[in-house]
């Protein structure tokens, strides 16, 4: 079957270096904010989160990045590993309900 | 705990014919949703839920029915299928901290 990540911007980064994907977000008044990564098969699964009130929040080889300005989101994924091979959402929580509006994804693959 | 459970995993259907998708939590959520996802496209959501007894309509609801009689479950109802709902079938279960997914339900409709 087609893959989901068939037709959306992809990073190829060689294993070991750093990789950065980008999202830009709609919604000004959006107050919390979210990265998924699916695999392939696989439901999408979160991955950090962070809230309007910061612009910096880390986790075990992960930062997200969020620029209010410019309504734009990153993530990066420090020591790329193959096993970070997936597609990457950001998503926004747009009302403040728990309803999230999500990007189309960016996919990424690691070159061993 | 289990998370989100959604069945079955794959289905064939003709053009015409209905089903139902089912999607179970146990972590007491609230807001429960559907999403479909297609190449290139992201997750739409088709129909969400806040509460039990509580549905509406998200960004692609045509063709799909939704109701949500206990907190645990909220099955997603095809009535006709038509090939344009070929897709994979994601469930979501949320709370403050964001979505939470089941492994998707293939479908092709041919």
């Amino acid at each position: 079957g087609e893959s989901v990540g068939l037709h959306l911007p992809t990073l190829s980064v060689q294993e070991g270096d750093n990789s950065i994907i980008n999202c830009a977000y709609s919604n000004s008044a959006s107050d919390y904010f979210i990265w998924y990564k699916q695999e392939s098969g696989k439901g999408p699964q979160f991955i950090i989160d962070i809230r309007s009130n910061m612009d910096k929040r880390q986790g075990q080889r992960v930062t997200v990045l969020l620029n209010k300005t410019v309504k734009h989101l990153s993530l990066q994924i420090a020591a790329t590993q193959p096993g970070d091979s997936a597609v990457y959402f950001c998503a926004e929580n747009m009302e403040g309900n728990n309803r999230l509006a999500f990007g189309k994804g960016n996919q990424v693959v690691v070159i061993p | 705990n289990a998370g989100v459970t959604q069945t079955p995993k794959f289905q064939v259907l003709k053009t015409g014919q209905s089903m139902t998708l089912q999607c179970a939590q146990d972590m007491n959520h609230e807001y429960m949703s559907w999403y479909r996802q297609d190449p290139g496209m992201g997750l739409r959501l088709i129909h969400y839920s806040v509460g039990a007894g509580i549905t509406d309509q998200g960004e692609v609801p045509n063709g799909y029915n939704v109701s949500r009689s206990t907190t645990e479950d909220f099955p997603l109802r095809l009535l006709s299928a038509a090939p344009s709902q070929t897709s994979v079938y994601f469930c979501a279960s949320s709370d403050d901290r964001g979505a939470f997914f089941g492994q998707g339900t293939r479908l092709t409709v041919v």
